[in-house]
């Protein structure tokens, strides 16, 4: 098992650039999670999915667009990037009737 | 709305002293306390799941331990591997896991 995939790993944009991160996990899991982590605020929910066709915002959801598809992937779109959504992503999954997450090796995102 | 707080933001140890980091949190209907462990440049890596008090879980030199206000995690004879950052976390009535801001620990041979 590869466990949860995150693609790229690092980025840069400038600021109003779109693009999208890529998430995938091949454990079959239902729950799935996008989370932000910023120096000195933890990790911050943005979006998350408790399976395919159903998502729902987190704390921090503006300026971020989620769906999926399918139970295996779940991609987070940058719809105009902005210098604040500098920082390193992490999408998270678990399966149903655990609460044992797995975190995929993040994304680090610079926005100029 | 659901808060943690970890404490100390740092921790500075020397190889075999052990010591204790501590997450305090207020939570409605709480339904799990998790412990991780971040390695930089990596993702979260989970340690343990506490669901109520008095609940104690150990992992070689990890304990970790619950409250009803907070939790402990005691590291027993530290090893320089044991540095990272260990993140802790609450489940509440919602969907939605809270994390503290982490204790960075680095353990000096």
């Amino acid at each position: 098992n590869a466990g949860v995939t995150q693609t790229p790993k690092f980025q840069v944009l400038k600021t109003g650039q779109s693009m999208t991160l890529q998430c995938a996990q091949d454990m079959n899991h239902e729950y799935m999670s996008w989370y932000r982590q910023d120096p000195g605020m933890g990790l911050r929910l943005i979006h998350y999915s408790v399976g395919a066709g159903i998502t729902d915002q987190g704390e921090v959801p503006n300026g971020y667009n989620v769906s999926r598809s399918t139970t295996e992937d779940f991609p987070l779109r940058l719809l105009s990037a902005a210098p604040s959504q500098t920082s390193v992503y992490f999408c998270a999954s678990r399966g149903v009737g655990s609460y044992e997450q797995y975190f995929g090796p993040g994304t680090r995102l610079t926005v100029t | 709305e659901d808060q943690v707080t970890q404490s100390p933001e740092a921790l500075r140890l020397q190889e075999g002293e052990s010591s204790s980091l501590n997450c305090s949190y207020t939570v409605s209907g709480l339904r799990g306390l998790f412990w991780y462990r971040q390695d930089p440049g990596k993702g979260p890596e989970f340690l343990f799941t506490l669901y109520s008090a008095g609940e104690e879980k150990e992992k070689e030199r990890l304990k970790a331990t619950l409250t009803k206000k907070e939790s402990f995690l005691h590291i027993t004879a530290p090893k320089p591997e044991d540095s990272a950052t260990y993140l802790c976390a609450v489940l509440g009535a919602g969907n939605m896991l809270t994390f503290g801001g982490g204790t960075r620990l680095m353990v000096k041979p």
